[in-house]
């Protein structure tokens, strides 16, 4: 079966401070690939998603994802994170033969000024 | 504007009561989902639907029930026989252009259902 993971639980880090978010999954099919925020008290949206061609994704509000593919791996990025970055991040991944999207347990990020 | 409609926002039930969550949505998404969001543990599949009068079981099925009689609307039954409902509770859509792509998926606010 499926199944998604996100090694980091729970990171702290300071504004302006580099952002790497682990994400990897067991298909070895093609795949598509997401990562979705959910900032506190609101619904989930889409930060960036990969379908195909060019490995490096760019998202909205600076984030960018690589999927590797070799490792089985699309981590989030961001060079310098910001207060209001404070979230939860999930990332996602839905198999070709398949209509249903997999979860991660998702990371809660905290950004402190 | 389009989007995805959750009620209610918070339901309180009795223990070993039936409750129905409502989704409803008007983007015109062939395809229709439940999520469950657990502390810690992600958002997890209850039930999918990719067209209307047809749906298919998630990952943790037990307990629940849904219908799609009608294209806009998907709503989950949560019975008594689920051991843990209390959680939040996500629907999604999304549109498929062809087999190996989706436009991602739209989530609505969620209903947060507490059984006391």
């Amino acid at each position: 079966a499926q199944s998604v993971s996100q090694h980091n639980h729970h990171v702290i880090l300071s504004e302006a401070a580099s952002l790497e978010l682990g994400c990897n999954y067991s298909y070895g099919g093609t795949v598509n690939l997401f990562w979705y925020v959910q900032y506190p008290g609101q619904h989930l949206q889409l930060l960036l998603k990969y379908f195909s061609g060019d490995p490096l994704v760019k998202g909205i509000k600076g984030f960018e994802a690589e999927f590797i593919k070799s490792k089985f791996s699309f981590n989030l990025r961001k060079p310098s994170v910001q207060w209001s970055d404070t979230a939860e991040y999930f990332c996602a991944v839905k198999s070709y033969n398949t209509d249903k999207l997999i979860f991660g347990t998702g990371t809660r990020l905290q950004v402190f000024p | 504007d389009g989007g995805i409609t959750q009620s209610p926002k918070y339901l309180f039930r009795k223990e070993g009561q039936n409750v129905t969550l409502s989704c409803e949505q008007n983007l015109n998404h062939d395809a229709m989902y439940w999520y469950r969001q657990d502390p810690g543990q992600g958002l997890r599949l209850i039930y999918y639907s990719q067209i209307v009068n047809d749906f298919q079981k998630g990952d943790i099925a037990e307990g629940y029930s849904v219908s799609r009689e009608k294209k806009e609307s998907f709503p989950l039954t949560v019975t008594s026989a689920q051991k843990n409902p209390t959680a939040f509770y996500l629907c999604a859509s999304s549109t498929e252009r062809d087999r190996g792509s989706v436009d991602g998926y739209t989530f609505g606010s969620g209903t947060r259902l507490t059984v006391v």
